[in-house]
């Protein structure tokens, strides 16, 4: 079964650090890797979706790696900003039509 | 603008009641999925449909059911509403084959005393 776990659980940061997020799953055969942003009380946005053959995406001020073979994703984010506090979630896709996701990281940019 | 919303965005029900948590979505979407958020566990499947009337299980379907009418339509059901469902749920819409890509209802934050 597959299982995703994320690193920090919370994290906070004055503005304008560089940061990373981590992501780590069990199963490598995966389709892809997503990451998404949860504002308080809302739904999920997505971020970034990394294709299995993949090894990276970028938006903006963030980038998102993927390392299949060790079951690891990053998502970096330059220049943080206070508009960037929220809960960051990465998920996986297997050969099933469900996605995993890992616990979320709390983020808080401080001004 | 794509939408799927929410019956309700909190809810207060007590132990033993019945709850219905209805989502609907406006993109003609045949998968639909049921999502419970807690503190530490992130977000794990209840139940999805991938179709009017077809339903599967997800990793935590215990105390919960569902029903899929309509397309647009996929309510979740607690039959008797116990204090350990107090909880986030988060509903969700894609295509058959984008799994990957939901669109996801803004919650509804349920309350069980």
């Amino acid at each position: 079964k597959q299982e995703v776990t994320q690193i920090p659980a919370a994290l906070s940061v004055p503005e304008g650090e560089n940061l990373v997020l981590n992501c780590s799953f069990t199963d490598s055969a995966i389709y892809n890797l997503q990451w998404f942003r949860q504002d308080p009380g809302k739904g999920l946005t997505s971020l970034l979706l990394i294709q299995s053959s993949q090894r990276e995406q970028t938006s903006g001020r963030l980038n998102a790696s993927l390392d299949k073979s060790s079951g690891r994703s990053t998502l970096y984010i330059a220049a943080s900003q206070p508009g960037d506090s929220a809960t960051y979630l990465c998920a996986v896709q297997g050969s099933g039509s469900r996605l995993t996701f890992g616990e979320g990281t709390q983020l808080t940019v401080n001004p | 603008d794509v939408k799927v919303t929410q019956s309700s965005r909190y809810l207060v029900k007590r132990t033993g009641e019945k709850v219905f948590l209805e989502c609907v979505q406006d993109m003609d979407h045949e998968n639909m999925f049921w999502y419970r958020q807690d503190p530490g566990l992130g977000l794990r499947l209840i139940y999805f449909s991938y179709d009017v009337k077809m339903k599967e299980k997800g990793d935590i379907p215990e105390g919960y059911s569902v029903s899929r009418e309509k397309k647009e339509r996929f309510s979740l059901i607690l039959e008797s509403a116990s204090t350990n469902q107090t909880s986030m749920y988060l509903c969700a819409s894609s295509l058959p084959g984008k799994t990957y890509e939901q669109y996801f209802g803004p919650g509804t934050r349920l309350t069980v005393t």
